[in-house]
């Protein structure tokens, strides 16, 4: 398996500028997570989905982020419109429900930088 | 409710041992984690615990786990270069909370 896949890798846009970043998680996994990651507030779950219904939507930060997984094997996380603090890693991860321990794989993540 | 802390910064000499520590607030957890993020890429895990184990080894890796006080541990002995990254512990009752992460810094 290619492991969880995540496009772009790299993505410069100016502000007020729509933004959708894509994520293919691992065939079989039925949840899907989204997280952000800056150097100031560390490691923040967004959301999470399973079976592609949203779960937990309460880290989302407000109404610009919106999230939707239309089925199994792809997710996209956009942001409308970016400001410059959206400035940050995200990565999306994905686990298998029932697994032993429920280890979370991540992609690569794609980082995003709001002019 | 869950929170997980972890100091920011560790700096070890080469050859020496490190030592992570983390402590949690949700005594139901089920299991708690280490995960490593190296430069430019994802968290992977390292290694795990079931809340009713003490410690575990392996191989260089170490954890232990006091449930009284709600702390965990992960011990890299002979650090090498290759294990500079960052290191997050991580607990897991309904689903994984995350501390801020740890950045390993090896001197020479």
């Amino acid at each position: 398996d290619a492991g969880v896949i995540q496009s772009p890798r790299h993505e410069v846009t100016e502000m007020g500028q729509e933004v959708t970043l894509r994520c293919k998680p691992i065939s079989g996994h039925d949840y899907l997570f989204w997280y952000r990651q800056t150097m100031m507030r560390g490691l923040e779950l967004l959301i999470y989905f399973n079976n592609n219904v949203p779960i937990d939507d309460s880290g989302m930060p407000e109404d610009r982020f919106s999230a939707k997984m239309p089925n199994a094997s792809f997710s996209t996380l956009k942001i409308q419109p970016s400001e410059p603090r959206d400035s940050a890693v995200y990565f999306c991860a994905s686990s298998e429900q029932g697994a032993r321990y429920n280890e979370q794989f991540f992609g690569p993540g794609t980082r995003l930088t709001v002019l | 409710g869950e929170d997980v802390e972890q100091s920011l910064f560790l700096s070890v000499r080469e050859g020496d041992s490190s030592v992570i520590n983390c402590t949690y607030t949700d005594s139901s957890s089920t299991y708690l984690y280490w995960y490593k993020q190296e430069p430019g890429a994802g968290l992977q895990l390292l290694t795990y615990i079931f809340s009713n184990m003490d410690m575990k080894q392996d191989q260089r890796l170490t954890v232990l786990l006091n449930k009284k006080d709600k702390h965990l541990s992960l011990r890299i002995a002979d650090t090498q270069t290759g294990d500079s990254a960052i290191y997050f512990c991580a607990e897991r009752e309904d689903k994984i909370i995350f501390g801020k992460g740890t950045r390993l810094h090896i001197l020479p």
